[in-house]
């Protein structure tokens, strides 16, 4: 199926360190969604953007919608260990379709 | 409910067998949708619901899966005759509509085809 482009695929970080990932796509995006998902669990929501150029944080997860509608980048500032784990971005088009992208797996090193 | 919950957790069958996937969605969330996950790959869309009508069933990779939903709750997907290749993970999501920009999930039916 139709999956977004997503990177870095993973990374392996130091705690304490800042981390960046996005998602690009040659299609424009109404909605953007940023997931985490743990070991054997769904994906669940972490920020939900719904305007180009918006930024809006979670703790200290920042996410923003691009300018372009076309992509949309994840920040996660002072890195812990719980933040293991896979993210993935979804881009909602039209009224129900769904693309996800491909996961960042992220590595936190004590 | 609470969450959207999905049954059963983990499922092994054998080739060939057919299986039910049970969804329950979040209590009032009328667009219901499933999603496959391969081991260390992507979600990848396999049909959503609009209340009971399935409007999009082009992610469903063969006849032999089918989806429904009755009284715009509770879904089921089947698989039959199952192969090797259905391994995965079932990943059912719910939202309050389609047009709610936010998706909801189960924790997942892990099949395993022997």
């Amino acid at each position: 199926g139709q999956q977004l482009n997503q990177s870095p695929q993973s990374m392996f970080i130091q705690e304490g360190e800042d981390v960046s990932m996005n998602c690009t796509s040659s299609s424009i995006f109404n909605t953007w969604l940023w997931y985490k998902q743990d070991p054997g669990e769904g994906p669940v929501l972490l920020i939900a953007l719904y305007k180009a150029g918006e930024l809006t944080s979670n703790g200290r997860l920042t996410a923003q919608f691009g300018i372009t509608r076309k992509d949309s980048f994840l920040n996660i500032s002072a890195s812990i260990p719980s933040d293991v784990g896979i993210y993935f971005c979804a881009g909602q088009r039209g009224t129900y379709k769904y693309i996800f992208g491909t996961g960042t797996r992220l590595k936190v090193l004590a | 409910g609470a969450g959207v919950s999905q049954s059963p957790s983990n499922k092994v069958t054998e080739k060939g067998k057919d299986v039910e996937l049970r969804c329950d969605p979040i209590s009032g969330h009328t667009a219901l949708y499933w999603y496959r996950q391969r081991l260390g790959q992507g979600l990848e869309f396999l049909i959503y619901f609009q209340g009971n009508s399935a409007p999009d069933k082009s992610g469903l990779p063969s006849d032999r899966f089918s989806a429904e939903r009755t009284g715009e709750s509770v879904s089921t997907l089947t698989i039959q005759r199952t192969q090797q290749e259905d391994s995965a993970v079932y990943l059912c999501a719910s939202s309050l509509t389609v047009n709610t920009g936010e998706l909801f999930f189960g924790e997942g039916s892990r099949l395993t085809v022997l």
